[in-house]
């Protein structure tokens, strides 16, 4: 079966743009969750998303954003980028309840650099 | 504070030896402990899991103890092979039904 898929790969933005990244969870998966990982501060929880609703929120500021639609594919979105959020981005799925038990999938990410 | 620590930053290890890699953790209960590996470039890889009533969980060359008294994980890959080289991360759940949290991950090499 199809893994979870991130679009875009890569993405070059300006300081002060927003930008929209999205994750496609794994058919039959209806828990998304995002991290952001740097060099310097590892791999970061944003937030997890289950049936449309955020679950979970880790501790970013409010230009971080996310939602999940119907179809359980998530977008989530920063706005007014400071060269600070340049990291790769990560969404990972799970099945309703099993991700403790049986582990996360992640994407390959977005790497997003901000000049 | 809550902290997740592991031994080292980078490990390198001779082909054919065993690889011991530790996670250390204070001021979390978990119930469940993942281990993923990472490669450059690429979203970590679910390897195993450990929950707190089990004290190890074996899968092919990988073995993961868990010790709630400790507070300590350890993954041992045996037989190392180049091909084992990676980061590997500790991940466990922050409160129950909440997120997983990561350790700062140790990146292995094998030698040849």
């Amino acid at each position: 079966k199809a893994g979870v898929t991130q679009t875009p790969r890569y993405l070059i933005k300006t300081r002060g743009q927003q930008v929209t990244l999205s994750c496609s969870p794994i058919s039959g998966h209806r828990s998304v969750s995002w991290y952001q990982q740097t060099p310097g501060q590892g791999l970061q929880f944003l937030f997890e998303y289950f049936s449309e609703t955020q679950r979970n929120k880790g501790n970013f500021p409010g230009r971080f954003s996310g939602r999940q639609f119907s179809n359980s594919r998530s977008e989530m979105n920063v706005s007014t980028l400071e060269l600070g959020d340049s990291a790769l981005y990560l969404c990972a799925s799970s099945a309703p309840g099993t991700g403790r038990q049986d582990g996360y999938t992640f994407g390959s990410g977005t790497r997003l650099t901000v000049v | 504070s809550q902290k997740i620590e592991q031994n080292s930053e980078a490990l390198n290890i001779q082909e054919g030896k065993t690889a011991t890699l530790t996670c250390n953790y204070t001021n979390y209960s978990p119930a469940y402990l993942q281990w993923y590996r990472q490669d450059p470039g690429r979203g970590p890889v679910f390897l195993l899991l450990i929950r707190e009533n089990e004290k190890e969980k074996r899968k092919e060359r990988l073995k993961v103890t868990f010790d709630t008294t400790l507070k300590q994980s350890l993954f041992h890959i045996t037989a190392s092979q180049p091909a084992d080289s990676a980061t590997y991360l500790c991940a466990l759940e922050r409160n129950y039904g909440q997120n997983f949290v990561f350790g700062p991950g140790t990146r292995l090499s094998v030698l040849p």
